[in-house]
């Protein structure tokens, strides 16, 4: 059965950068055609898709995000990686990890909740 | 990239029928048949309940069915459950990004 688990920070200051992994078990991150993504949810809000990353290092955004984010992927680790710059009140939210193909997310993350504020 | 638009709510008794709309674009909904839905809990992850429009994951009953036409996507459940109350949020591939609507809270009466 294939698990995702974000890990990071809780607590990130105004202005500083947000960085979040994943731990992708049960399955390797490499092949097949699914991609790897990230999802966020601030409080008492809907889903917000961020972006997604195939194994290759080819990613995607949202285009009112891509100037501040950054998706990795290391298959050495199973892992793949958020980075989102500039940081405000704004970005508090569950992020979720997930996997991905043809924008249907099967497996997701149990989410971890991040929060900006100084 | 606007959220695609659902009804913020929609309700009714246990053992009726509801139907959730997602209204979408000839960009996203309209262009693809790549439309899911997602049923939440609070505290929860979403879970896939439809994907490509109409299609179930093992596990999921046959109660809820998908389907589109033009550029808006629906979900429909049959003989409602008390553990039907929940949020719905559909999704649509949007060629470059991924969309999700803006979510509707069903409330089983």
């Amino acid at each position: 059965q294939l698990q995702l688990q974000e890990s990071g920070p809780g607590l990130v200051k105004p202005s500083e950068t947000l960085s979040l992994s994943c731990t992708v078990s049960g399955g390797s991150i490499s092949g097949s055609s699914y991609y790897w993504a990230w999802i966020r949810q601030p409080p008492g809000k809907g889903l917000e898709w961020i972006g997604s990353i195939y194994y290759t290092g080819k990613a995607f955004y949202r285009p009112s995000l891509k100037s501040r984010v950054t998706i990795s992927v290391d298959t050495s680790k199973n892992q793949f990686s958020l980075n989102l710059n500039s940081v405000t009140a704004a970005d508090t939210a569950v992020y979720y990890c997930a996997r991905e193909i043809g924008g249907t997310t099967e497996y997701w993350g149990q989410g971890t909740l991040v929060t900006v504020s100084s | 990239q606007s959220a695609l638009t659902q009804p913020r709510s929609v309700s009714g008794p246990p053992g009726q029928s509801v139907t959730i709309s997602c209204a979408g674009t000839s960009s996203d909904v309209g262009a693809y048949n790549y439309v899911s839905w997602y049923q939440q809990h609070p505290g929860k992850a979403p879970k896939l309940m439809i994907f490509d429009v109409s299609k179930r994951p093992s596990g999921v009953p046959d109660r809820f069915s998908g389907s589109k036409s033009g550029n808006t996507a629906s979900l429909s459940i049959s003989g409602l459950q008390a553990d039907d109350e929940s949020d719905y949020y559909c999704c649509s591939h949007a060629g470059t990004y991924v969309l999700f609507g803006e979510g509707t809270k069903l409330t089983v009466l």
